[in-house]
Formats: C-alpha cells, structure tokens, sequence
C-alpha cells in the first residue's frame, strides 16, 4: 500500500445527485491532488492543494469542487455531473508541491454517471 | 508547452527477455522525467525518476531507465521481465518549478511463458 487511501473505491451516481469522494493521506505530505483518468487519454491534473490552500485549478469545471480541510484530507465535491465524467478519479499526495517530488496514488475511485 | 509521448500502446515480451518501454518528451528548459506503474485496479505507483546527474537511473523492482538529452527519451528497461511485470506504465514530465506533472498516454506491457 502506498499510504494514500480513497473511499469510496466504486460510485454510481445520477446527473441530479450530489457526492463526495474523499482521500486521506498517511504519509505526512504538504501537497495533495487529484486526477481524473480516463480510457485512452493521458491523466488529467484536476487540483493541487499545498498545505491546504488551492494551488493549482486546470479548468475544471466548477461541478467539481474540491476541499482541503488539513494537509492529510483531500475531498472531491461532486453534483450535476454528466456521463462525460465517468472515469478513475485518482488522489496523490508528495512531500512539497514545488519540487519534483515523487507523488504516491491512491487505489482511486471508478465513478459511473447515469 | 511540455508534452510527453509514448508510441506504443502495448509491449509483448516473453519471459526472461529484456524488455524496454519507450518515452520522449519535449520540454523548454530542463526536465525531470519519472516512470509510474500502474496494476488492475489499483492507482499509480512511483518506479523511479531522474533529475540530474547520472544518466542511468535505478528504480524498484529491478527497472531502470536512461536519461538521453540528445534523443529527448527516458526509456524504461529491465535485463529479465517477470510475468508479474505486465502492467500499464507510465512516463512523466516535470521542469521543477512546480509539481504538475505531465504524463504519457500510457503503454501497456505484456510478459508471457
């Protein structure tokens, strides 16, 4: 195990529902983020927080939208999503976000919308 | 831009035989370059990286990788693949002004008896 744990690890939910993926990191890092993984594509950056302030928000659409209530907690706010966001949602942690440290992943969550 | 390509989707490789998975990048200044794994059902797991220094970098499970700034590639290896090593694998690109990582498409490896 990498230290790094999701839960739930498989969610399917509708378009009009409202759910939270939640990461929660053991290993003492300053820096967590999350990626969406899908089919065929390379991984997508979603957020990096640092120390539990926003860093980093690629785009993403504000269906998502992520909390960081300490350095060892990590949530994904999900609603109104749309089948184009089923995929692997991945949570990673690393020891600073500002050097090229290794970053350890969680196990993921496989989310399905319907 | 900095981007990261793998031109292989998949690798088939008998068991025993070296085994090289391939990656080059495109990046302005220097690169950090890593390679993740990736088992079923289970998130990425870190192999190995290079920053600076020596060109040849050592990694878990008795991977290695080249560092060539001529060819821009950072090529994974291994001298004996294990049926154990099929896996999704990954190349990544970071410049080290920021940890935001960017990552290969992916290549599937497959050791067979």
């Amino acid at each position: 195990e990498t230290g790094v744990t999701q839960t739930p690890r498989h969610l399917v939910m509708g378009m009009t529902n409202k759910k939270s993926l939640k990461c929660e990191q053991h290993l003492g890092h300053n820096a967590m983020y999350w990626y969406k993984q899908s089919a065929k594509k390379p991984l997508e950056l979603m957020f990096v927080y640092s120390l539990e302030e926003r860093v980093e928000n690629n785009s993403v659409p504000s269906r998502f939208s992520p909390e960081c209530p300490n350095s060892s907690h990590l949530f994904l706010h999900l609603h109104t999503l749309q089948p184009e966001d089923s995929a692997l949602y991945l949570c990673a942690s690393s020891q600073d976000y500002r050097s090229s440290y290794e970053q350890y992943f969680g196990p993921g969550t496989r989310l399905t919308v319907t | 831009a900095q981007s990261v390509a793998q031109p292989e989707d998949q690798v088939n490789v008998a068991e025993g035989n070296p085994l090289t998975v391939k990656c080059t990048y495109s990046v302005s200044g220097n690169p950090y370059l890593f390679w993740y794994v990736q088992y079923p059902n289970r998130g990425l797991q870190f192999l190995l990286k290079y920053i600076t220094g020596d060109n040849l970098v050592k990694g878990s499970y008795g991977f290695e990788a080249e560092f060539n700034k001529s060819q821009t590639s950072f090529h994974l290896k291994k001298p004996s693949a294990l049926v154990s090593d099929s896996a999704l694998y990954f190349c990544a690109l970071d410049t080290g002004t920021a940890s935001k990582l960017t990552f290969g498409t992916g290549t599937r490896l497959q050791v067979t008896l």
